[in-house]
């Protein structure tokens, strides 16, 4: 079984500072890492992910996501953010294998004031 | 690529009638998820398909929800009677079988009054 947990539900923050959002998860093999974007009345869509290789992941947008496999969290991080990063984010995890469903978080509220 | 495409956009109906969500997944995606998503219980997994052939269908609340998957192109789902507590958005999405990644469709906004 497989889990993650979004450490944050809402994240306030002011325009061109930098956030981090939180995600651990828990999973007895090996998985696949992903951050989702929501916009408002929007289907999610694919921010970055990680599959192997290099632990640091860059995304669209600017934003990018570190995997720590002894912490096992993969948290989302921007540097400088816009008005417009204003959205939903999701992680989410799932087994190695294509034929898998993947487990989301509960989503963390991003809100970016001027 | 159109991307995932899903009909109607929105959806007003009655308690007790039938609504039949409709699903195009992208073309050579051969796994389709189909969600809902409420402010109370977040989103949330109902059934998925791989290869047309559902795996997983533990997410469905109960009975009155029903899925297909006639071919590799349409999916749809079924509620039948609905209730108010149905209302939602529910999303369809699609994942290549080379990637692990999934694509949704813009949803479906139901209201059952």
């Amino acid at each position: 079984a497989q889990s993650v947990t979004q450490l944050d539900s809402q994240v306030p923050v002011f325009e061109e500072a930098p956030v981090e959002l939180r995600c651990n998860y828990s999973s007895s093999v090996s998985v696949y890492l992903f951050w989702y974007v929501q916009y408002p009345n929007q289907g999610l869509q694919l921010l970055l992910k990680y599959l192997s290789g290099s632990t640091l992941v860059k995304g669209i947008n600017g934003f990018e996501a570190e995997f720590n496999k002894s912490q096992t969290s993969f948290h989302l991080r921007k540097p400088s953010v816009h008005i417009s990063d204003t959205a939903e984010y999701f992680c989410a995890v799932s087994h190695n294998t294509n034929a898998g469903k993947s487990t989301f978080g509960d989503g963390t509220t991003l809100t970016v004031k001027p | 690529d159109a991307g995932v495409i899903q009909s109607p956009r929105h959806e007003v109906t009655e308690m007790g009638q039938e609504v039949t969500l409709r699903c195009k997944p992208i073309s050579g995606h051969n796994s389709l998820f189909w969600y809902r998503q409420t402010m109370m219980r977040g989103l949330e997994l109902l059934i998925y398909f791989n290869n047309n052939v559902p795996i997983d269908d533990s997410g469905m609340p109960e009975d009155r929800f029903s899925a297909k998957m006639p071919n590799a192109s349409f999916s749809t789902l079924k509620i039948q009677p609905s209730e108010p507590r149905d209302s939602a958005v529910y999303f369809c999405a699609s994942r290549p079988n080379y990637g692990n990644e999934q694509f949704f469709g813009p949803g479906t906004r139901l209201t059952v009054l």
